[in-house]
């Protein structure tokens, strides 16, 4: 089955600076790799994800990357603010039947002012 | 209107005792799931359902019973809780198993004591 690795678990840097997060994934089938923010007491929602005809994609001040031969993919966040404080957590999944989405340990991101 | 419900938002109770949580999703999804979030915020697959038919149960005790009357609805029934039940349930809908944006109810906070 997909294994998922994340990293760092923790994270803390400046307001303004820029915050990279990695995962790699196992199941070379896997084409489906969406991030999740979950901010203290709430759900995890959906930021960005990418499939595997794609190598990058943008939105605002996020972008993922993703290296299928090497089977990582990077979530980065330029220009961070306090409100980018939470867990974000990295997920893969193939089209395959019978499979769910397999989650990262997550990452605690601290942005202080 | 909450596209993903669950019930109850906390749950304290005894070792021994059996609860129940109770999930609804009006976005017309036709697959639904469990994941346990522990207290390190690991997020990990519970069970699956599609169209009501159980398509993923991870290797959960058989203590945990999910029950799908209709594809709008997936409910947990946990017999025995035991300390180490203790975590936040969540309850996700996905448009089809698969590769598919995975949106999530808020959470039930089960406390075994």
């Amino acid at each position: 089955g997909e294994n998922v690795e994340q990293h760092p678990s923790t994270l803390s840097v400046q307001e303004g600076d820029s915050a990279v997060i990695k995962c790699t994934y196992s199941d070379s089938a896997s084409n489906y790799f969406p991030w999740y923010k979950q901010e203290l007491g709430k759900r995890p929602q959906l930021i960005i994800d990418i499939r595997s005809n794609v190598g990058e994609k943008k939105d605002q001040r996020i972008a993922v990357t993703l290296n299928k031969t090497a089977k990582h993919f990077s979530l980065h966040i330029t220009e961070t603010q306090p409100e980018d404080s939470a867990v974000y957590f990295c997920a893969a999944i193939s089209n395959q039947a019978g499979t769910a989405l397999i989650f990262g340990k997550g990452t605690t991101l601290s942005v202080s002012s | 209107d909450t596209a993903v419900s669950q019930t109850p938002k906390y749950l304290v109770t005894q070792m021994g005792n059996d609860k129940s949580i109770k999930c609804e999703q009006n976005l017309g999804h036709d697959t639904m799931y469990w994941y346990k979030q522990d207290s390190k915020k690991f997020l990990k697959i519970m069970f699956s359902y599609n169209n009501k038919e159980l398509i993923i149960n991870e290797t959960v005790p058989n203590r945990f019973s999910p029950k799908s009357p209709d594809k709008a609805h997936l409910n947990l029934h946990i017999n025995s809780l035991e300390l180490g039940d203790s975590a936040v349930y969540f309850c996700a809908s996905s448009s089809g198993s698969g590769a598919n944006v995975l949106t999530f109810g808020a959470g039930s906070r089960l406390t075994v004591l």
